[in-house]
Protein backbone atom coordinates (compact mmCIF):
# COMPACT_ATOMS: atom_id res chain seq x y z
CA UNK A 1 0.00 0.00 0.00
CA UNK A 2 1.46 2.92 -1.52
CA UNK A 3 1.85 5.84 1.18
CA UNK A 4 1.37 10.14 -0.03
CA UNK A 5 4.07 10.87 -2.61
CA UNK A 6 5.72 13.56 -3.36
CA UNK A 7 7.11 15.10 -6.48
CA UNK A 8 10.00 16.71 -7.07
CA UNK A 9 11.89 16.10 -4.03
CA UNK A 10 14.14 18.93 -4.59
CA UNK A 11 13.53 22.29 -6.36
CA UNK A 12 15.20 25.50 -6.96
CA UNK A 13 13.58 28.31 -8.25
CA UNK A 14 13.92 31.85 -9.07
CA UNK A 15 12.33 35.07 -7.51
CA UNK A 16 9.71 36.14 -9.62
CA UNK A 17 9.19 32.53 -10.97
CA UNK A 18 6.25 30.03 -10.60
CA UNK A 19 6.31 26.60 -9.40
CA UNK A 20 4.11 23.63 -9.09
CA UNK A 21 4.27 20.69 -6.50
CA UNK A 22 2.29 17.29 -6.89
CA UNK A 23 1.28 15.42 -4.13
CA UNK A 24 -0.93 11.98 -4.81
CA UNK A 25 -2.80 10.89 -1.16
CA UNK A 26 -2.83 7.26 0.33
CA UNK A 27 -4.98 5.02 -1.09
CA UNK A 28 -8.52 5.41 -0.45
CA UNK A 29 -8.04 8.71 1.18
CA UNK A 30 -9.73 11.62 -0.67
CA UNK A 31 -8.94 14.65 1.42
CA UNK A 32 -5.28 16.40 0.65
CA UNK A 33 -4.19 19.07 2.83
CA UNK A 34 -0.62 21.00 2.32
CA UNK A 35 1.65 22.40 4.83
CA UNK A 36 4.43 24.75 4.62
CA UNK A 37 7.05 24.29 6.90
CA UNK A 38 9.90 26.65 7.44
CA UNK A 39 13.52 25.94 9.04
CA UNK A 40 12.87 25.08 12.95
CA UNK A 41 9.35 25.58 12.85
CA UNK A 42 6.38 23.46 12.91
CA UNK A 43 4.38 23.25 9.47
CA UNK A 44 1.82 25.73 9.12
CA UNK A 45 -1.69 25.18 7.24
CA UNK A 46 -1.56 26.34 3.96
CA UNK A 47 -5.38 24.67 2.74
CA UNK A 48 -7.13 21.52 2.46
CA UNK A 49 -8.89 19.69 -0.70
CA UNK A 50 -11.92 17.68 -0.70
CA UNK A 51 -13.97 16.84 -3.84
CA UNK A 52 -12.32 18.96 -5.90
CA UNK A 53 -12.95 22.54 -3.91
CA UNK A 54 -10.50 24.29 -1.56
CA UNK A 55 -12.65 23.38 1.56
CA UNK A 56 -10.08 25.37 4.10
CA UNK A 57 -7.22 27.75 3.98
CA UNK A 58 -4.93 29.42 6.39
CA UNK A 59 -3.11 32.39 6.18
CA UNK A 60 -1.58 32.70 2.97
CA UNK A 61 -2.04 35.21 0.14
CA UNK A 62 -3.24 34.95 -2.79
CA UNK A 63 -0.49 33.33 -4.65
CA UNK A 64 -0.17 29.99 -2.77
CA UNK A 65 -3.38 28.22 -5.07
CA UNK A 66 -4.14 24.87 -5.73
CA UNK A 67 -6.28 21.61 -7.31
CA UNK A 68 -7.38 18.07 -6.59
CA UNK A 69 -7.56 15.93 -9.57
CA UNK A 70 -11.00 13.53 -9.50
CA UNK A 71 -8.19 10.78 -8.01
CA UNK A 72 -7.95 12.92 -5.54
CA UNK A 73 -4.34 13.90 -6.28
CA UNK A 74 -3.65 17.51 -5.93
CA UNK A 75 -1.14 20.04 -7.04
CA UNK A 76 0.19 23.00 -5.23
CA UNK A 77 1.25 26.18 -7.53
CA UNK A 78 3.14 29.66 -5.95
CA UNK A 79 3.48 32.36 -8.18
CA UNK A 80 5.47 35.15 -8.02
CA UNK A 81 8.22 33.19 -5.42
CA UNK A 82 9.78 35.30 -2.85
CA UNK A 83 13.11 34.63 -1.16
CA UNK A 84 10.70 33.67 1.87
CA UNK A 85 8.73 30.78 0.07
CA UNK A 86 11.93 28.49 0.64
CA UNK A 87 10.48 26.06 2.42
CA UNK A 88 9.58 22.23 3.04
CA UNK A 89 6.27 21.76 1.20
CA UNK A 90 4.14 19.20 2.89
CA UNK A 91 1.19 17.38 1.60
CA UNK A 92 -1.10 15.16 3.64
CA UNK A 93 -3.54 12.80 3.27
CA UNK A 94 -6.73 11.35 5.16
CA UNK A 95 -9.83 10.04 5.40
CA UNK A 96 -12.17 11.12 8.44
CA UNK A 97 -13.14 8.41 10.84
CA UNK A 98 -15.07 10.03 13.72
CA UNK A 99 -13.20 10.02 16.71
CA UNK A 100 -9.51 8.68 15.30
CA UNK A 101 -8.48 11.09 13.25
CA UNK A 102 -4.79 10.84 11.72
CA UNK A 103 -3.20 12.68 8.93
CA UNK A 104 -0.64 10.93 6.72
CA UNK A 105 2.50 13.07 5.57
CA UNK A 106 4.06 12.63 2.39
CA UNK A 107 8.46 12.93 2.34
CA UNK A 108 7.45 16.61 1.32
CA UNK A 109 9.44 18.72 -1.56
CA UNK A 110 12.27 20.70 -0.33
CA UNK A 111 11.53 24.42 -2.57
CA UNK A 112 14.83 27.14 -2.10
CA UNK A 113 14.07 30.50 -3.64
CA UNK A 114 17.15 32.39 -5.08
CA UNK B 1 -2.47 32.45 20.56
CA UNK B 2 -0.82 28.73 20.82
CA UNK B 3 -2.84 26.46 22.22
CA UNK B 4 0.15 23.97 23.34
CA UNK B 5 2.87 24.40 25.29
CA UNK B 6 5.93 22.21 25.21
CA UNK B 7 9.76 22.20 26.12
CA UNK B 8 11.74 23.20 23.76
CA UNK B 9 14.08 20.26 23.99
CA UNK B 10 15.67 17.53 26.14
CA UNK B 11 18.01 15.35 26.06
CA UNK B 12 17.93 11.48 27.00
CA UNK B 13 20.76 8.13 27.12
CA UNK B 14 19.59 5.19 25.12
CA UNK B 15 17.30 2.48 27.39
CA UNK B 16 15.88 5.55 29.44
CA UNK B 17 12.01 6.19 29.60
CA UNK B 18 11.33 9.69 28.13
CA UNK B 19 8.33 11.67 29.03
CA UNK B 20 7.10 14.65 27.46
CA UNK B 21 4.76 17.23 28.59
CA UNK B 22 2.34 19.20 27.24
CA UNK B 23 0.43 21.92 28.86
CA UNK B 24 -2.59 22.49 26.51
CA UNK B 25 -5.23 24.68 29.68
CA UNK B 26 -7.68 25.91 26.73
CA UNK B 27 -8.28 22.51 25.46
CA UNK B 28 -11.82 22.20 24.60
CA UNK B 29 -14.21 19.30 25.05
CA UNK B 30 -14.50 17.89 21.27
CA UNK B 31 -10.83 18.15 21.04
CA UNK B 32 -8.56 15.35 21.10
CA UNK B 33 -5.05 15.39 21.68
CA UNK B 34 -2.41 13.95 19.39
CA UNK B 35 1.45 13.39 19.29
CA UNK B 36 3.39 13.55 15.94
CA UNK B 37 7.14 12.74 15.74
CA UNK B 38 9.13 14.10 12.46
CA UNK B 39 12.54 13.28 11.81
CA UNK B 40 14.79 15.86 9.32
CA UNK B 41 13.94 16.27 5.86
CA UNK B 42 11.05 13.76 6.56
CA UNK B 43 7.03 14.37 6.78
CA UNK B 44 5.52 14.16 10.50
CA UNK B 45 4.20 10.82 11.84
CA UNK B 46 1.30 10.04 13.59
CA UNK B 47 2.71 8.50 16.82
CA UNK B 48 -0.37 8.17 19.12
CA UNK B 49 -4.14 10.22 19.82
CA UNK B 50 -5.87 10.33 23.22
CA UNK B 51 -9.21 11.78 24.52
CA UNK B 52 -8.99 10.99 28.50
CA UNK B 53 -6.59 8.63 30.42
CA UNK B 54 -4.62 6.18 29.26
CA UNK B 55 -3.78 5.30 25.56
CA UNK B 56 -0.73 2.72 24.63
CA UNK B 57 0.31 1.33 21.18
CA UNK B 58 3.22 -0.51 20.00
CA UNK B 59 5.54 2.80 20.20
CA UNK B 60 3.93 5.00 23.20
CA UNK B 61 2.01 5.51 25.95
CA UNK B 62 -0.03 8.67 26.64
CA UNK B 63 -1.27 9.93 29.87
CA UNK B 64 -4.27 12.27 30.29
CA UNK B 65 -5.48 13.91 33.80
CA UNK B 66 -9.22 14.37 34.47
CA UNK B 67 -9.02 17.73 33.83
CA UNK B 68 -7.15 17.23 30.42
CA UNK B 69 -5.15 20.92 30.78
CA UNK B 70 -2.06 18.75 30.00
CA UNK B 71 -0.72 15.56 28.53
CA UNK B 72 2.42 12.93 28.86
CA UNK B 73 4.18 11.49 25.23
CA UNK B 74 6.14 8.64 27.32
CA UNK B 75 8.40 7.11 25.14
CA UNK B 76 9.75 3.55 26.85
CA UNK B 77 13.64 2.22 26.39
CA UNK B 78 14.48 5.22 23.72
CA UNK B 79 16.76 4.43 21.16
CA UNK B 80 19.25 6.71 18.89
CA UNK B 81 16.65 6.12 16.27
CA UNK B 82 14.23 7.91 18.61
CA UNK B 83 16.08 11.24 17.98
CA UNK B 84 13.74 13.86 16.09
CA UNK B 85 11.03 16.49 16.78
CA UNK B 86 7.87 14.96 18.54
CA UNK B 87 4.75 18.12 18.42
CA UNK B 88 1.85 17.50 20.76
CA UNK B 89 -1.29 19.24 18.80
CA UNK B 90 -5.05 19.86 20.39
CA UNK B 91 -7.84 19.13 17.76
CA UNK B 92 -11.11 18.43 17.18
CA UNK B 93 -11.97 15.45 15.37
CA UNK B 94 -12.72 15.79 12.00
CA UNK B 95 -10.60 16.36 8.78
CA UNK B 96 -9.56 20.32 10.65
CA UNK B 97 -6.28 21.50 9.94
CA UNK B 98 -3.41 20.85 12.12
CA UNK B 99 -2.10 23.35 13.90
CA UNK B 100 1.52 22.58 14.90
CA UNK B 101 3.69 24.71 16.98
CA UNK B 102 7.43 24.29 17.13
CA UNK B 103 7.69 21.12 19.40
CA UNK B 104 10.34 19.59 21.39
CA UNK B 105 13.58 18.52 20.03
CA UNK B 106 14.36 14.92 21.72
CA UNK B 107 18.23 14.11 21.19
CA UNK B 108 19.02 10.37 22.80
CA UNK B 109 23.12 10.00 23.25
CA UNK B 110 24.20 6.46 23.33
Amino acid sequence: DAGVTQSPTHLIKTRGQQVTLRCSPKSGHDTVSWYQQALGQGPQFIFQYYEEEERQRGNFPDRFSGHQFPNYSSELNVNALLLGDSALYLCASSLVVPSNYEQYFGPGTRLTVT
Amino acid sequence: LAKTTQPISMDSYEGQEVNITCSHNNIATNDYITWYQQFPSQGPRFIIQGYKTKVTNEVASLFIPADRKSSTLSLPRVSLSDTAVYYCLVEPSGNTPLVFGKGTRLSVIA
